[in-house]
């Protein structure tokens, strides 16, 4: 069964920089996987940032941006605020319909 | 405005059935993808079902496969999911979300709504 990686916590400073991964058990995360991003604070339901590897969702600031980095999607935050501090969590293509979240990533803003 | 709007959730029995509905406005029902996702309090996001636009195609995730059912009514601007043969793994809050074609992923999501299967 393919399982979807994330890293399980990062720190970033106010102003700092921070990227979030999102890998494959095994094998190569690729454009071929239309990676997309989301945001979620704990009690609310999610909101979309990024779909298609790096195309921001409506509404979303241009601090957030989406690439492949290596062999894994990656989701950049460039001047981290603190209202940033939430869960992130990414989505892979499978293909034929599939598709399987990753475990999510905490980002504490401190 | 865009809204989904989740209900249908409630306490059931392991091995009970129920049915959840998600109301779409403010935009062109027919003409979006449709995905079901749920969460276990405290725990993530999982893919559950998605549904093409006429209907006619579906795919689950293997955990619900052969249990639920995604279908929708394009008339009545309404998203369905009917659950059977629950669990008390299926406890979770249900989401449904839009997803524009070329998306491959959702766009929009409505509040999500409360399914406790009690054993």
């Amino acid at each position: 069964q393919t399982v979807v990686t994330q890293e399980p916590s990062f720190s970033v400073s106010p102003g700092g920089t921070v990227t979030l991964t999102c890998g494959l058990s095994s094998g190569s995360v690729s454009t071929s996987y239309y990676p997309s991003w989301y945001q979620q604070i704990p009690g609310q339901a999610p909101r979309t940032l990024i779909y298609r590897t790096n195309s921001r969702s409506s509404g979303v600031p241009d601090r957030f941006s989406g690439s492949i980095l290596g062999n894994k999607a990656a989701l950049t935050i460039t001047g981290a605020q603190a209202d940033d501090e939430s869960d992130y969590y990414c989505v892979l293509y499978m293909g034929s319909g599939v598709y399987v979240f990753g475990d999510g990533t905490k980002v504490t803003v401190l | 405005e865009v809204q989904l709007v989740e209900s249908g959730g409630g306490l059931v029995q392991s091995g009970g059935s129920l049915r959840l509905s998600c109301a779409a406005s403010g935009f062109i029902f027919s003409s979006y993808l449709m995905h079901w996702v749920r969460q276990v309090p405290g725990k993530g996001l999982v893919w559950v079902s998605r549904i093409n636009t006429d209907g006619s195609g579906t795919t689950y995730a293997d955990s619900v496969k052969g249990r639920f059912t995604i279908s929708r009514d394009n008339a009545k601007n309404t998203l369905y999911l009917q659950m059977n043969s629950l669990r008390a793994d299926d406890t979770a809050v249900y989401y449904c979300a839009r997803a524009p074609n070329d998306y491959f992923g959702m766009d929009v999501w409505g509040q999500g709504t409360t399914v406790t299967v009690s054993s």
